[in-house]
């Protein structure tokens, strides 16, 4: 049973740029979610996919867009990089219902952004 | 205020200790918590959750406590494969599910 997919593992980018981190859900789940851990941080919530739409948005900028295909896989794009976007970014896949607490999280991306 | 608060760390302690974690958190309205735990440089993996009655799973047990919105975790003879960063989780559950997480606590259990 595959879990959670994310590419690339790693990544490296130049301020002004933009990149996209890719993730396939494990089997069976639906709802994708992104967070941001920044070094010594705990995740930050950046938005949740359901049905190929966003809905939920944490504290982040216009700057992180995402999106979802209709196998439930989805990307996350961030343009206009800045030094302080470099970060390990997690995505986690799930039930879409709210009692649900059975997450599953990928491996991660880890962007540096120099 | 931040929504879920743990302690700043990092908790050094030797093989067998008793090592205690505590986290606050800011919504009444949670609905679930958890405890994660994360190793250097990998994903957050879900530990154990917490029940308003307590619960243990091994040397593992956590506690809730709603009306003082306070989540604890008590690991009892400290291995050194513990060592890790611990990770107090809220799930506010309004409709959608999605985690807050705490900042994190490092262990460091040594020989």
């Amino acid at each position: 049973d595959a879990g959670v997919t994310q590419s690339p593992t790693h990544l490296i980018k130049t301020r002004g740029q933009q990149v996209t981190l890719r993730c396939s859900p494990k089997s069976g789940h639906d709802t994708v979610s992104w967070y941001q851990q920044a070094l010594g941080q705990g995740p930050q919530f950046i938005f949740q996919y359901y049905e190929e739409e966003e809905r939920q948005r944490g504290n982040f900028p216009d700057r992180f867009s995402g999106h979802q295909f209709p196998n439930y896989s989805s990307e996350l794009n961030v343009n206009a990089l800045l030094l302080g976007d470099s970060a390990l970014y997690l995505c986690a896949s799930s039930f879409p219902d709210g009692d649900n607490y059975g997450y599953t999280f990928g491996s991660g991306t880890r962007l540096t952004v120099v | 205020r931040k929504e879920v608060e743990q302690d700043p760390g990092p908790f050094n302690v030797p093989e067998g200790a008793t090592v205690a974690f505590n986290c606050t958190y800011s919504n009444s309205a949670s609905q679930s918590f958890f405890w994660y735990r994360q190793d250097c440089r990998k994903e957050p993996k879900l530990l154990m959750s917490v029940y308003s009655s307590g619960n243990e799973d091994g040397r593992f047990t956590a506690q809730l406590n709603r009306a003082s919105q306070y989540i604890s975790l008590l690991i009892r003879d400290s291995k050194l494969s513990d060592s890790a960063t611990y990770l107090c989780v809220v799930n506010k559950g309004s409709g959608y599910s999605t985690l807050t997480f705490g900042k994190g606590t490092m262990l460091l259990v040594s020989p």
